[in-house]
Parts: C-alpha cells; sequence; structure tokens
C-alpha cells in the first residue's frame, strides 16, 4: 500500500464516547500532522510531528490526544468531545526540510459527534 | 487574522475557458506558495508550486503567477476541463512552519 492511509473513512461518536483516528504512511516520510477541515473554515493545524516528536500543538482543546509511536503512524485519541468537534480530520505527511512539494494528504476521516 | 485569504468561495466557468483562482497573503517572508486540490471524500492532493523568487510556474494546463507587490497569487487554468471540478487551496510555508492553508475556492467547470 502507497502514500498516507487514514481509518476509520466515518465515525459516529457520542459525546461520552473515547474512540481514535489512525494514519499511516509508506512514504518513508519524517513529519506527519493532524489537520481540521470545518465548513467554510480554513484547513486548520492541529499537530505536528518531526522525527516522532512533537514540535506544534495549536491550542488544540485537550480532549484531542495525539500519538506517534514511530515515524509512520500517527494516531488521534478522542474524548468526550463536543458536537462542534464534527468536521473531516485530515492527516498528512512530509520531508520536514522539503518546502516545495507539500505534504502527502490522506483521504481524511469524517467524524460526527452526536 | 488569516495569513492566506481566498475571497471567492466559489466560481463558474465553461469548458474550454481559462479558470482564474486568487489568493492574497499577508506575511512577505515565505519559501513557497502551493496549490492544492480537493475533491470531495478525498484529501488534498498537491497541484504546482511557486518559488518566492519566481513570478510565474507553469505545468500543462495550470499556471501559477506570483505579485509579490500585490501579495497576491492566482491559478490559472486552461483549458478548463469538467475533471478540474474540485476546491482548490492556496497554501505557504516559511522556514519550518508547518503549511498555513486559505478557505478554499469551489471550482465548477460546466461542460
Amino acid at each position: 500500500e502507497t502514500g498516507v492511509t487514514q481509518t476509520p473513512r466515518h465515525l459516529v461518536m457520542g459525546m461520552t464516547n473515547k474512540k481514535s483516528l489512525k494514519c499511516e504512511q509508506h512514504l518513508g516520510h519524517n513529519a506527519m500532522y493532524w489537520y481540521k477541515q470545518s465548513a467554510k473554515k480554513p484547513l486548520e493545524l492541529m499537530f505536528v510531528y518531526s522525527l516522532e516528536e512533537r514540535v506544534e500543538n495549536n491550542s488544540v482543546p485537550s480532549r484531542f490526544s495525539p500519538e506517534c509511536p514511530n515515524s509512520s503512524h500517527l494516531f488521534l485519541h478522542l474524548h468526550t468531545l463536543q458536537p462542534e468537534d464534527s468536521a473531516l480530520y485530515l492527516c498528512a505527511s512530509s520531508q520536514w526540510d522539503s518546502k516545495n512539494y507539500g505534504y502527502t494528504f490522506g483521504s481524511g476521516t469524517r467524524l460526527t459527534v452526536v | 487574522d488569516q495569513q492566506v485569504k481566498q475571497n471567492s468561495p466559489s466560481l463558474s466557468v465553461q469548458e474550454g475557458r481559462i479558470s482564474i483562482l486568487n489568493c492574497d497573503y499577508t506575511n512577505s517572508m515565505f519559501d513557497y506558495f502551493l496549490w492544492y486540490k480537493k475533491y470531495p471524500a478525498e484529501g488534498p492532493t498537491f497541484l504546482i508550486s511557486i518559488s518566492s523568487i519566481k513570478d510565474k510556474n507553469e505545468d500543462g494546463r495550470f499556471t501559477v503567477f506570483l505579485n509579490k507587490s500585490a501579495k497576491h497569487l492566482s491559478l490559472h487554468i486552461v483549458p478548463s476541463q469538467p475533471g478540474d471540478s474540485a476546491v482548490y487551496f492556496c497554501a505557504h510555508n516559511s522556514g519550518n512552519t508547518p503549511l498555513v492553508f486559505g478557505k478554499g475556492t469551489r471550482l465548477s467547470v460546466i461542460a
């Protein structure tokens, strides 16, 4: 399998549930990212991992918890979410020092919080 | 305050005509601007980029123009095809900072 793979593609969860989103990249990249896409908003950066260390956390609520066990895998653990957290969550990877080609994105997880 | 602004949420163009997608930015310190294309139920895919030292980059039907004095970027698609219908995002990076994206413009190419 090539590229960036995200699972699940769709997720419906209640506000008291705990779930995790998974991302896997097969490109040999050394940086991975979580972005959130809400309607009529720019893609919002949530977390950045470079060489498996978190380098940025954009004031994301603690109900979102990232984990990067190795350079190929990235998780986003979710607990006690709110309905306004419903969005498309996109994972991306890149070579940290490669600026001109940007990122490779996964297809995203469409999350609905009920 | 948005660093990258795409002020047109949507654009409709006839097949075969030119599509022009615009992007304004506030931060003059950047290395590259990039355009991404996104189909429904898929992640964004890289389309074309331009270095801060250039004012034009061309790749087939896609050309990106950079006007640094106006802090303005545009993507030209010619001729437009129905398969070009998608949401287009502009983004920029600077140093080792992550990509900053605009809100996107939805392009509809009408056959």
